[in-house]
Protein backbone atom coordinates (compact mmCIF):
# COMPACT_ATOMS: atom_id res chain seq x y z
CA UNK A 1 0.00 0.00 0.00
CA UNK A 2 1.89 3.45 -1.03
CA UNK A 3 0.85 6.13 1.93
CA UNK A 4 1.95 9.27 -0.19
CA UNK A 5 1.38 9.38 -4.41
CA UNK A 6 3.30 11.78 -5.98
CA UNK A 7 2.63 12.85 -9.18
CA UNK A 8 3.38 13.91 -11.95
CA UNK A 9 5.76 11.54 -12.43
CA UNK A 10 8.00 14.13 -14.82
CA UNK A 11 7.99 17.59 -15.68
CA UNK A 12 9.28 19.28 -18.42
CA UNK A 13 9.20 23.53 -18.38
CA UNK A 14 10.75 26.04 -19.53
CA UNK A 15 12.56 28.96 -17.78
CA UNK A 16 10.96 30.99 -15.44
CA UNK A 17 8.19 28.66 -15.29
CA UNK A 18 6.25 27.42 -12.17
CA UNK A 19 6.39 23.95 -12.13
CA UNK A 20 3.64 22.27 -9.47
CA UNK A 21 4.29 18.79 -7.67
CA UNK A 22 1.51 17.19 -6.19
CA UNK A 23 1.56 14.34 -3.43
CA UNK A 24 -1.44 12.82 -1.46
CA UNK A 25 -1.31 10.66 1.92
CA UNK A 26 -3.32 8.63 3.42
CA UNK A 27 -2.17 8.28 7.00
CA UNK A 28 -3.81 10.82 9.24
CA UNK A 29 -1.48 10.60 11.91
CA UNK A 30 1.18 12.25 9.43
CA UNK A 31 2.20 15.52 11.06
CA UNK A 32 5.48 16.60 9.28
CA UNK A 33 6.02 16.56 5.22
CA UNK A 34 9.03 17.47 3.91
CA UNK A 35 10.22 17.65 0.23
CA UNK A 36 13.53 16.68 -0.80
CA UNK A 37 15.98 17.42 -3.73
CA UNK A 38 18.61 15.28 -5.41
CA UNK A 39 20.99 15.29 -7.89
CA UNK A 40 22.34 12.19 -9.67
CA UNK A 41 24.87 10.35 -7.47
CA UNK A 42 24.06 12.30 -4.46
CA UNK A 43 21.94 12.11 -1.90
CA UNK A 44 18.46 13.38 -0.90
CA UNK A 45 18.98 17.19 0.22
CA UNK A 46 15.96 18.68 2.50
CA UNK A 47 14.27 21.97 0.64
CA UNK A 48 11.87 23.11 2.53
CA UNK A 49 9.14 20.93 5.00
CA UNK A 50 5.68 21.83 6.62
CA UNK A 51 3.59 20.51 9.36
CA UNK A 52 -0.13 20.91 9.18
CA UNK A 53 -1.17 23.74 11.56
CA UNK A 54 -0.31 26.18 8.36
CA UNK A 55 -1.44 26.60 4.87
CA UNK A 56 1.27 27.70 3.32
CA UNK A 57 5.20 28.03 3.63
CA UNK A 58 7.69 29.60 1.63
CA UNK A 59 11.73 29.53 1.85
CA UNK A 60 13.26 31.82 -1.23
CA UNK A 61 11.51 30.45 -4.40
CA UNK A 62 10.28 27.30 -3.20
CA UNK A 63 6.38 27.19 -1.87
CA UNK A 64 4.72 24.37 -0.11
CA UNK A 65 0.57 24.79 -0.07
CA UNK A 66 -1.26 22.43 2.34
CA UNK A 67 -4.60 21.37 2.30
CA UNK A 68 -5.54 19.27 5.70
CA UNK A 69 -8.79 18.26 4.82
CA UNK A 70 -7.77 16.94 1.66
CA UNK A 71 -4.92 15.41 2.33
CA UNK A 72 -2.94 16.86 -0.01
CA UNK A 73 0.21 19.23 -0.73
CA UNK A 74 2.17 20.53 -2.82
CA UNK A 75 5.79 22.27 -3.73
CA UNK A 76 5.82 25.19 -6.17
CA UNK A 77 8.71 26.59 -7.62
CA UNK A 78 9.12 29.96 -8.84
CA UNK A 79 10.95 31.59 -11.58
CA UNK A 80 12.86 27.95 -12.17
CA UNK A 81 16.27 27.79 -13.46
CA UNK A 82 18.26 25.23 -15.44
CA UNK A 83 20.02 24.35 -11.92
CA UNK A 84 16.53 23.59 -10.58
CA UNK A 85 16.58 20.35 -12.89
CA UNK A 86 16.73 17.24 -9.94
CA UNK A 87 14.30 14.82 -9.11
CA UNK A 88 11.83 15.84 -6.53
CA UNK A 89 10.69 13.58 -3.82
CA UNK A 90 7.88 14.63 -1.27
CA UNK A 91 7.54 12.46 2.43
CA UNK A 92 5.67 12.32 5.10
CA UNK A 93 6.41 10.71 8.71
CA UNK A 94 4.61 11.01 12.08
CA UNK A 95 5.59 9.32 15.43
CA UNK A 96 2.83 6.27 16.23
CA UNK A 97 2.88 5.63 19.47
CA UNK A 98 6.75 3.73 20.28
CA UNK A 99 7.45 4.12 17.05
CA UNK A 100 9.87 6.07 15.41
CA UNK A 101 9.88 9.26 12.78
CA UNK A 102 10.59 7.08 9.83
CA UNK A 103 10.06 9.14 6.05
CA UNK A 104 7.62 7.75 3.58
CA UNK A 105 8.67 8.68 0.11
CA UNK A 106 6.86 9.16 -3.04
CA UNK A 107 7.99 7.79 -5.89
CA UNK A 108 9.42 11.01 -7.20
CA UNK A 109 8.98 13.69 -9.70
CA UNK A 110 11.77 14.05 -12.54
CA UNK A 111 11.94 17.72 -13.13
CA UNK A 112 13.72 19.55 -16.39
CA UNK A 113 13.71 23.02 -16.98
CA UNK A 114 14.90 23.86 -20.18
CA UNK A 115 16.96 27.06 -21.20
CA UNK B 1 31.94 16.47 10.38
CA UNK B 2 29.84 18.88 8.07
CA UNK B 3 27.81 16.39 6.97
CA UNK B 4 26.51 12.65 7.07
CA UNK B 5 29.55 10.54 4.84
CA UNK B 6 28.95 6.99 3.99
CA UNK B 7 31.30 4.18 2.60
CA UNK B 8 32.05 2.95 0.61
CA UNK B 9 30.86 5.08 -2.73
CA UNK B 10 30.46 1.95 -4.89
CA UNK B 11 30.67 -1.71 -4.13
CA UNK B 12 30.61 -4.53 -6.18
CA UNK B 13 29.69 -8.14 -4.89
CA UNK B 14 28.86 -11.50 -6.19
CA UNK B 15 26.18 -13.44 -5.40
CA UNK B 16 26.39 -14.90 -1.62
CA UNK B 17 29.13 -12.38 -0.40
CA UNK B 18 28.24 -10.77 3.15
CA UNK B 19 28.98 -6.83 3.07
CA UNK B 20 29.25 -4.28 5.14
CA UNK B 21 28.01 -0.89 4.97
CA UNK B 22 29.69 2.47 6.79
CA UNK B 23 27.42 5.41 8.08
CA UNK B 24 29.04 8.56 9.93
CA UNK B 25 26.07 10.92 11.26
CA UNK B 26 26.55 14.87 11.69
CA UNK B 27 28.42 15.33 14.63
CA UNK B 28 25.92 14.98 17.39
CA UNK B 29 23.08 13.70 15.76
CA UNK B 30 21.47 11.36 18.01
CA UNK B 31 18.93 9.66 15.26
CA UNK B 32 20.29 7.56 12.54
CA UNK B 33 17.88 6.18 10.35
CA UNK B 34 19.33 3.58 7.02
CA UNK B 35 16.64 3.50 4.03
CA UNK B 36 17.03 1.57 0.33
CA UNK B 37 16.45 3.36 -2.96
CA UNK B 38 15.53 1.06 -5.64
CA UNK B 39 16.57 2.86 -9.30
CA UNK B 40 13.91 5.12 -10.35
CA UNK B 41 11.93 4.71 -6.64
CA UNK B 42 11.70 7.06 -3.52
CA UNK B 43 13.84 5.83 -0.40
CA UNK B 44 12.32 3.01 1.67
CA UNK B 45 12.64 3.22 4.85
CA UNK B 46 14.74 0.16 6.95
CA UNK B 47 15.70 0.77 10.11
CA UNK B 48 16.23 3.29 13.16
CA UNK B 49 18.43 3.83 15.82
CA UNK B 50 18.20 6.45 18.54
CA UNK B 51 21.76 6.66 20.19
CA UNK B 52 23.13 3.02 20.05
CA UNK B 53 19.25 1.94 20.78
CA UNK B 54 18.05 0.31 17.31
CA UNK B 55 13.89 1.42 18.05
CA UNK B 56 13.05 0.47 14.46
CA UNK B 57 14.02 -2.67 12.84
CA UNK B 58 10.28 -3.14 10.85
CA UNK B 59 11.58 -2.37 7.02
CA UNK B 60 14.84 -4.85 7.06
CA UNK B 61 12.92 -7.30 4.40
CA UNK B 62 14.96 -10.12 5.52
CA UNK B 63 16.73 -11.80 8.46
CA UNK B 64 20.15 -11.25 6.10
CA UNK B 65 19.88 -7.67 6.59
CA UNK B 66 21.37 -6.54 10.37
CA UNK B 67 22.18 -2.71 11.39
CA UNK B 68 24.30 -2.10 14.66
CA UNK B 69 25.54 1.31 16.03
CA UNK B 70 27.64 -0.09 18.90
CA UNK B 71 28.68 3.47 20.53
CA UNK B 72 25.97 5.30 19.50
CA UNK B 73 27.59 7.20 16.73
CA UNK B 74 29.19 5.38 13.76
CA UNK B 75 27.11 2.84 12.08
CA UNK B 76 26.70 -0.52 10.09
CA UNK B 77 24.66 -1.81 7.81
CA UNK B 78 25.87 -5.81 6.89
CA UNK B 79 23.99 -7.98 4.46
CA UNK B 80 24.90 -11.15 4.84
CA UNK B 81 24.37 -14.15 1.41
CA UNK B 82 23.45 -11.16 -1.02
CA UNK B 83 21.21 -11.64 -3.70
CA UNK B 84 20.72 -9.95 -7.04
CA UNK B 85 17.57 -8.04 -5.95
CA UNK B 86 19.74 -6.43 -2.76
CA UNK B 87 21.14 -4.21 -5.46
CA UNK B 88 19.92 -0.61 -4.49
CA UNK B 89 21.70 2.61 -2.97
CA UNK B 90 21.71 2.27 0.31
CA UNK B 91 21.21 6.28 2.11
CA UNK B 92 21.78 6.89 5.87
CA UNK B 93 20.31 10.33 7.53
CA UNK B 94 21.14 11.36 10.81
CA UNK B 95 18.81 13.94 12.85
CA UNK B 96 19.64 15.73 15.79
CA UNK B 97 16.35 14.41 17.94
CA UNK B 98 12.62 13.75 17.82
CA UNK B 99 10.82 16.42 15.52
CA UNK B 100 14.13 17.87 13.43
CA UNK B 101 14.97 17.26 10.07
CA UNK B 102 16.87 14.39 8.33
CA UNK B 103 20.24 14.72 6.61
CA UNK B 104 21.18 12.15 3.87
CA UNK B 105 24.80 11.12 3.29
CA UNK B 106 25.15 10.28 -0.91
CA UNK B 107 24.96 6.68 -0.25
CA UNK B 108 26.60 3.20 -1.04
CA UNK B 109 25.49 2.67 -4.61
CA UNK B 110 25.88 -1.84 -4.26
CA UNK B 111 25.73 -3.90 -6.88
CA UNK B 112 25.31 -7.70 -6.96
CA UNK B 113 26.22 -9.86 -9.69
Amino acid sequence: QQQVKQSPQSLIVQKGGIPIINCAYENTAFDYFPWYQQFPGKGPALLIAIRPDVSEKKEGRFTISFNKSAKQFSLHIMDSQPGDSATYFCAASGVPQGGSEKLVFGKGTKLTVNP
Amino acid sequence: GAGVSQSPRYKVAKRGQDVALRCDPISGHVSLFWYQQALGQGPEFLTYFQNEAQLDKSGLPSDRFFAERPEGSVSTLKIQRTQQEDSAVYLCASSSGRGQPQHFGDGTRLSIL
